[in-house]
């Protein structure tokens, strides 16, 4: 399978604990996305890597958020101290800078996150 | 701040009708409108997209009308299928700021058989 992989598809925790998520995007894509969807909302931004560097992070991601993409491959997120609030589906994309337009962002299944 | 505005949150329309979807953007710095199709348990996956030099775009069922004056952009589902029942996402982004995503509210769409 090439697509996007994300790891765990669900996570249940309690308040106060650490959770970290992976994805695995395709092969040789440059840039790697992570969105946030609450129910029946559509994703937001949340940050995106081009190869190692993270170039980019919304407001949305407070201080407990710590997102890593070591080798430019892979991507790690972590979220400390989880509030019921962080409740939500954590989507990743990722995309090819082939081109240099808009290249379709190719999306994972989502990992989602309940906070007890 | 919600840059991008969709409409309606839900539709139903018979099998063989037609389904249309509406968004409306704010940032005219916007150079790319994509629309995703999102089944429940797995992610978005990009349906058709328009730039903003192009009034319509069509692939098969699906046709984009983009109207940059009125910053205003639609999707119709033609002959809507049982299997087209999904939620339906527009987007908008710009290369300038690394392509990333704003998305709208989202679109339940429920095709009758």
């Amino acid at each position: 399978d090439t697509g996007v992989s994300q790891n765990p598809r669900h996570k249940i925790t309690k308040r106060g604990q650490n959770v970290t998520f992976r994805c695995d995007p395709i092969s040789e894509h440059n840039r790697l996305y992570w969105y946030r969807q609450t129910l029946g909302q559509g994703p937001e931004f949340l940050t995106y890597f081009q190869n190692e560097a993270q170039l980019e992070k919304s407001r949305l991601l407070s201080d407990r958020f710590s997102a890593e993409r070591p080798k430019g491959s892979f991507s790690t997120l972590e979220i400390q101290r989880t509030e019921q609030g962080d409740s939500a589906m954590y989507l990743c994309a990722s995309s090819s800078l082939v081109g240099g337009g808009h290249n379709e962002q190719f999306f994972g299944p989502g990992t989602r996150l309940t906070v007890l | 701040q919600q840059q991008v505005k969709q409409s309606p949150q839900s539709l139903i329309v018979q099998k063989g009708g037609i389904s249309i979807i509406n968004c409306a953007y704010e940032n005219t710095a916007f150079d790319y409108f994509p629309w995703y199709q999102q089944f429940p348990g797995k992610g978005p996956a990009l349906l058709i997209a328009i730039r903003p030099d192009v009034s319509e775009k069509k692939e098969g069922r699906f046709t984009i009308s983009f109207n940059k004056s009125a910053k205003q952009f639609s999707l119709h589902i033609m002959d809507s299928q049982p299997g087209d029942s999904a939620t339906y996402f527009c987007a908008a982004s710009k290369k300038a700021a690394g392509n990333k995503l704003t998305f709208g509210g989202g679109t339940r769409v429920l095709v009758k058989p």
